[in-house]
């Protein structure tokens, strides 16, 4: 099956810096790849996704890159706030089933 | 527009008891999934539905079963609960895709099993 890998688990930015999360899939027949954020005690809520016939996508301060050659894709926010706190996942969807990685808990520091 | 709904929200369970969770949307989606959440894990897809009357097993589906008698419900059964069964569990809903769509998810159900 595919194998979803995530880096960083934990990452801290001050307000204003832009973080970036980084995740590999294995399987070449993944074409979505969604990002979720999950608040404490919350299920985990989409932010942004991009299919496989395209290489980024952006979303105000959210952005997110696909390399299908390299099998890896990214997370990047930008000018961030408090409120970004959070942890977040990414996930690759090959058939009906979605496979996710293993999370970064983002800290936001004011 | 409730959205996904999860019942009960808390549990505790002895070992070799048995329970059901109920998952309800009422977003008319065609999918419904089941997930635990374990820390350090992420998220493991337990099984799944694309349809009424459907199921399917993911990728953790050992020591549960499922059921989708109606569209808007999607049941996740443990005939004898066991230690490792304890995290949080997930239900998620979507419509019928090709290439990709959203999953909307419950708030969860957090499950001890002593």
């Amino acid at each position: 099956g595919e194998n979803v890998e995530q880096h960083p688990s934990t990452l801290s930015v001050q307000e204003g810096d832009s973080a970036v999360i980084k995740c590999t899939y294995s399987d070449s027949a993944s074409n979505y790849f969604p990002w979720y954020k999950q608040e404490l005690g919350k299920g985990p809520q989409l932010i942004i996704d991009i299919r496989s016939n395209v290489g980024e996508k952006k979303d105000q301060r959210i952005a997110v890159t696909l390399n299908k050659t390299a099998k890896h894709f990214s997370l990047h926010i930008t000018e961030t706030q408090p409120e970004d706190s959070a942890v977040y996942f990414c996930a690759a969807n090959t058939g009906n089933q979605f496979y996710f990685g293993t999370g970064t808990s983002l800290t936001v520091i004011p | 527009n409730a959205g996904v709904t999860q019942t009960p929200k808390f549990r505790v369970l002895k070992t070799g008891q048995s329970m059901t969770l109920l998952c309800a949307q009422d977003m008319n989606h065609e999918y419904m999934y089941w997930y635990r959440q374990d820390p350090g894990m992420g998220l493991r897809l337990i099984h799944y539905s694309v349809g009424e009357g459907t199921t399917a097993k993911g990728e953790v589906p050992d020591g549960y079963n499922v059921s989708r008698l109606k569209k808007q419900n999607f049941l996740l059964g443990l005939e004898s609960a066991a230690p490792s069964q304890t995290s949080v569990y997930f239900c998620a809903s979507s419509y019928p895709w090709t290439g990709g769509g959203e999953q909307y998810f419950g708030p969860g159900t957090r499950l001890t099993v002593t």
